[in-house]
């Protein structure tokens, strides 16, 4: 298990509506990068966040947003949910700047669009 | 986009056997990662293989990297129930953001006991 937190566990809602996932990295990191998973597929990269600002960023629409918190926690907010959205999402901690290697994964948020 | 393929997709053995995943990507790379991952949760990192690196041993575990062919390797020896779960690649690219790293689909492993 790594120190990486997530929430929630598992979450509902209906197309349309705004989510927000929160995540904690592990101590001592100041890089965290957010993943969607769908179901079958790898991880995709969302986009990073270092130092409080986004550094980095896939191939993801606006709605796809984040903050960073001076204690390197993260947020992702989804705006205008779609039932695509239905995914697993991760976040990832790591402690070199602009995330390069190892990287150390939460349990992941389930979130379900109907 | 997915930039790793994993073969196969999916892997059935016997405990005790050894098992081997493929891995193949499109672009050059700093390192090559590999991940484990439980019943969809979250991924937990194996080990770590540097551009400049052709093989690397961790426990059981046992990388290959091939730059020329822009491929990797991993094989488990020993098999154990317990290593039944998916297993990814992913890639870290040489530019110069942070693009984050690129994983392939999976490699689904299941050790028989």
């Amino acid at each position: 298990e790594t120190g990486v937190t997530q929430s929630p566990t598992h979450l509902i809602k209906t197309r349309g509506q705004q989510v927000t996932l929160r995540c904690s990295s592990q101590s001592g990191h100041n890089t965290v990068s957010w993943y969607q998973q769908a179901l079958g597929q790898g991880p995709q990269f969302i986009f990073q966040y270092y130092r409080e600002e986004e550094n980095g960023r896939g191939n993801f629409p606006p709605r796809f947003s984040g903050l960073q918190f001076p204690n390197y926690s993260s947020e992702l907010n989804v705006n205008a949910l779609e039932l695509d959205d239905s995914a697993l999402y991760l976040c990832a901690s790591s402690y070199l700047a602009g995330g390069k290697g190892e990287q150390y994964f939460g349990p992941g948020t389930r979130l379900t669009v109907t | 986009s997915q930039q790793g393929e994993e073969d196969p997709q999916a892997l059935s053995i016997q405990e005790g056997e050894n098992a081997t995943m493929n891995c193949s990507y499109k672009t050059s790379i700093n390192n090559l990662q590999w991940y484990r991952q439980n019943s969809g949760r979250g991924l937990v990192h194996l080990i770590l293989i540097r551009s400049n690196e052709r093989e690397k041993h961790s426990g059981r575990l046992r990388v290959t990297l091939d730059t020329s062919k822009k491929s990797s390797s991993l094989l488990i020896t020993a098999s154990r129930a317990a290593d039944t779960a998916s297993y990814f690649c992913a890639t870290d690219g040489r530019g110069g953001g942070a693009d984050g790293l690129t994983f392939g689909k999976g490699t689904h492993l299941i050790i028989q006991p």
